[in-house]
């Protein structure tokens, strides 16, 4: 079956402007995740949904950056005024419940803030 | 806040070399461990998971993990590597609150 999938694969974008990143989770998944991937950086966590509540949005960054998800599948991460340090892959997953099972990993979408 | 610390950044080794990656974590409560892997261009995957039971975890590939409560530790070994084993390791954690916490990574380069 199908995957996370994330779009776009890559977005240039000039410091300033707002972008605005998709992710369509597992069909049937209720948890999904946000993550940033910067070199040498591992992985940040970013917020994660249940449905389509956000319980924990301490991974937020700034306020510059919020996520909604509607209808319980896909979900956007958002933001504005980007800077340079917002420069990374940006990683959305996807599990059957929270906590302890699985994640599954889209593919990531490339972030340079020029 | 829990944090999951990986101690070494990049790991070179021979093939058939045994592999140890260092995996601590700061919860004292409990906690769900996780290993993933990410070989290059692909996305990240589970390569093996514990909650309960046997501390002594096997995933796929021949890869094994083992929980040391005392130590606050889920080290990933494997007895012999293979070149195909190139990849960048992941551990995480996740404390029951639904939040999963993930170490910086460590770099594993495979020679043949």
């Amino acid at each position: 079956g199908a995957g996370v999938s994330q779009s776009p694969s890559n977005k240039v974008t000039e410091k300033g402007k707002d972008v605005e990143l998709r992710c369509d989770p597992i069909s049937g998944h209720t948890a999904l995740y946000w993550y940033r991937q910067s070199l040498g950086q591992g992985l940040e966590f970013l917020i994660y949904f249940q449905g389509n509540s956000a319980p924990d949005k301490s991974g937020l960054p700034s306020d510059r950056f919020s996520a909604e998800r509607t209808g319980g599948s896909v979900s956007t991460l958002t933001i504005q005024r980007t800077q340079q340090e917002d420069s990374a892959v940006y990683l959305c997953a996807s599990s059957t419940t929270t906590g302890t099972d699985t994640q599954y990993f889209g593919p990531g979408t490339r972030l340079t803030v020029l | 806040a829990q944090s999951v610390s990986q101690h070494n950044h990049h790991v070179i080794l021979s093939e058939a070399a045994s592999l140890e990656l260092g995996c601590n974590y700061s919860y004292g409560g409990t906690v769900n461990l996780f290993w993933y892997v990410q070989y290059p261009g692909q996305h990240l995957q589970l390569l093996l998971k514990y909650f309960s039971g046997d501390p002594l975890v096997k995933g796929i590939k021949g890869f094994e993990a083992e929980f040391i409560k005392s130590k606050f530790s889920f080290n990933l070994r494997k007895p012999s590597v293979q070149w195909s084993d190139t990849a960048e390791y992941f551990c995480a954690v996740n404390e029951h609150n639904n939040d999963m916490r993930f170490g910086a990574g460590t770099r594993l380069t495979v020679k043949p």
